[in-house]
């Protein structure tokens, strides 16, 4: 049963443009959030991350927002340049359970110049 | 301070043959993470440690795998005897308490034949 869920697999965006990834989270214990970048042959690196006490978080180009009411958070990046194509992964954590982060699948971003 | 690291980066085994994958975890840190990722269930967390001490297995998958953290400064993830639907990269990662960035190796990518 995945607890965190990226259902677009993957997408392309043109250079300049704004790339727009959306992740669904079912466990309403989740109370913080992740976004990590992975690059081929990397692992995946901490790109920016939010807490439910909030409903957005920027930084430079990142943005990330939080519909708490509808479980749902996404990764705004504008614009987006050619060195942003990796795989992102949403995570979530429960500030009150364990250490442990529930990852989605990941969405494969290609920004096309 | 050198990142996470891990070995081999590549393994190539046959069905049956026991295979041990290798982490140096970066000092300092209390947490550390054994990841698997595949295409179909991204990224899913084997067993976790705090201070040396494992706290949670409950993602191994079954009986062949394993995982030991003998010290702060070193951990190992055995897989005895491995299966072709264990092919997969492995990643461990590293935190200093709860809800911090977690740190991740380059990750080893195993192939069973």
């Amino acid at each position: 049963d995945q607890q965190v869920k990226q259902n677009s697999p993957s997408l392309s965006v043109q250079e300049g443009r704004i790339s727009i990834l959306n992740c669904d989270y079912t466990n309403s214990m989740f109370d913080y959030f992740l976004w990590y970048k992975k690059y081929p042959a990397e692992g995946p690196t901490f790109l920016i991350s939010i807490s439910s006490i909030k409903d957005k978080n920027e930084d430079g180009r990142f943005t990330v927002f939080l519909n708490k009411s509808a479980k749902h958070l996404s990764l705004h990046i504008v614009p987006s340049q050619p060195g942003d194509s990796a795989v992102y992964f949403c995570a979530a954590g429960a500030v009150f359970g364990n250490e442990k982060l529930t990852f989605g699948t990941g969405t494969r971003l290609t920004i096309i110049p | 301070d050198a990142g996470v690291i891990q070995s081999p980066r590549h393994e190539v085994t046959e069905m049956g043959q026991e295979v041990t994958l290798r982490c140096k975890p970066i000092s300092g840190h209390d947490y550390l993470f054994w990841y698997r990722q595949t295409m179909m269930r991204g990224l899913e967390l084997l067993i976790y440690f705090n201070n040396n001490v494992p706290i949670d297995d409950s993602g191994m998958p079954e009986d062949r795998f394993s995982a030991k953290m003998p010290n702060a400064s070193f951990s190992t993830l055995k897989i005895q005897p491995s299966e072709p639907r264990d092919s997969a990269v492995y990643f461990c990662a590293v935190s200093g308490s709860k809800q911090e960035t977690q740190y991740f190796g380059p990750g080893t990518r195993l192939l069973v034949l």
